[in-house]
Order: C-alpha cells, then sequence, then structure tokens
C-alpha cells in the first residue's frame, strides 16, 4: 500500500511570493490534516478535511493560507503572501476517519522563505 | 486546551545504553500516540496507547501509560544508531479525531 505522497520535497522562495503544496493521502482514507511544523516545535494542525469537507481550520490563518480537498482525494495547501515566519515544514497526514485511527504521515515539504 | 510536555528537550547516550523519554499531560488522555521524526522528514508512527496501565513493545522500544493517564514513557533499550531522531507524543482530542503534539525530544546516539 502506498504511504501518502506529498510534493514538492522543498522550496525556497522570496517573502510576499505565493507557494503551493500538494498531498495525495493513503487510498481510501477519507480524513486529512495539513499540519506546519516549526523547527523545534511539535507539529501543529492547519486544517482538518473529512471527504471535501472542513472539520476543522481554526488555526489556518486565513488571510494567507488556504486550502482544497476538491474531489474528497488529493489537496492542496496554499500560502499568498508568503512571510518570513512561515519557514516551517508542511506535513500532510491522513486516516480512515475513525476518532481513534493512526494518522500516516507523508514526508513532508520544506519551505524556506528569505 | 491540551497541553503535553515532553522531557527531556534533548538526549545525547552511548551506544548500548537504555533511556527513557517523558510525556506529560495537563488533562487525562484517551489515546496517545508514539512518533519518531528523522530530521526535516516524516513521522513514522511508533505506538498508540489508550487504556490505563497500558504497555507496548516493539523491538526494543517500550511504551507506557500510566494508570492515571496523564503520562507516558517511552523506553529504548541498548540503544543503536538506527534509534537517533525526534521522538514525538501526540495526544488524541477527545472527540476531534486531531493530535496535538509535545515539542519533541531529539536523541542522539553516540557511537
Amino acid at each position: 500500500e502506498a504511504g501518502v505522497a506529498q510534493s514538492p520535497r522543498y522550496k525556497i522562495i522570496e517573502k510576499r511570493q505565493s507557494v503551493a503544496f500538494w498531498c495525495n493521502p493513503i487510498s481510501g482514507h477519507a480524513t486529512l490534516y495539513w499540519y506546519q511544523q516549526i523547527l523545534g516545535q511539535g507539529p501543529k494542525l492547519l486544517i482538518q478535511f473529512q471527504n471535501n469537507g472542513v472539520v476543522d481550520d481554526s488555526q489556518l490563518p486565513k488571510d494567507r493560507f488556504s486550502a482544497e480537498r476538491l474531489k474528497g482525494v488529493d489537496s492542496t495547501l496554499k500560502i499568498q503572501p508568503a512571510k518570513l515566519e512561515d519557514s516551517a515544514v508542511y506535513l500532510c497526514a491522513s486516516t480512515r476517519g475513525s476518532a481513534t485511527d493512526t494518522q500516516y504521515f507523508g514526508p513532508g515539504t520544506r519551505l524556506t522563505v528569505l | 486546551s491540551q497541553e503535553l510536555e515532553q522531557s527531556p528537550q534533548s538526549l545525547i547516550v552511548q551506544e548500548g545504553k537504555n533511556l527513557t523519554i517523558n510525556c506529560t499531560s495537563s488533562k487525562t488522555l484517551y489515546g496517545l500516540y508514539w512518533y519518531k521524526q528523522k530530521y526535516g522528514e516524516g513521522l513514522i508512527f511508533l505506538m498508540m496507547l489508550q487504556k490505563g496501565g497500558e504497555e507496548k513493545s516493539h523491538e526494543k522500544i517500550t511504551a507506557k501509560l500510566d494508570e492515571k493517564k496523564q503520562q507516558s514513557s517511552l523506553h529504548i533499550t541498548a540503544s543503536q544508531p538506527s534509534h537517533a531522531g525526534i521522538y514525538l507524543c501526540g495526544a488524541l482530542k477527545w472527540g476531534a479525531q486531531k493530535l496535538v503534539f509535545g515539542q519533541g525530544t531529539r536523541l542522539t546516539i553516540n557511537p
């Protein structure tokens, strides 16, 4: 069974530019998560999807971050415009959808904002 | 909100030695996950604990959840270079299907 796929693996941009990350969850997984992990900290949840609906986006900075999961499979996370403090690893995870299902993580995208 | 405190924040041990990492919660844990992360990469699932007093082992790694379900420990026996990385505990938020993570423990194994 293929794991969670993410691309790109690395991205370097200038502040005020825009960037997009892509995630393909494990086949059949209904729930998809995007996390932000700043160096030296644990991952922080940005947004949670159940199929193509948003369950929780309370910690998503909506003035600059957006995410979608149009067909309930792949998802994209966008930042526009980027700030220096957005430099982090962006992790995607998925589960089948039950409350205690294990979250399986992708390799992450390391974003550097200059 | 639930907060998880991990200790120590970093740990350097000699290869072959045993070590323990702790994860303490301010609230009762309904599910506690341990993950391992290589620098700058994704998280690899290790174990999940739910019941008070539960203990699980995989190879040389043992995780325990105390009876009060507010503290978990991860113990590595006879550490190897392959054990090096960042260990993260994550608490399941009741009814929300989401995890809140501790800040991580960076483990270095010296040969």
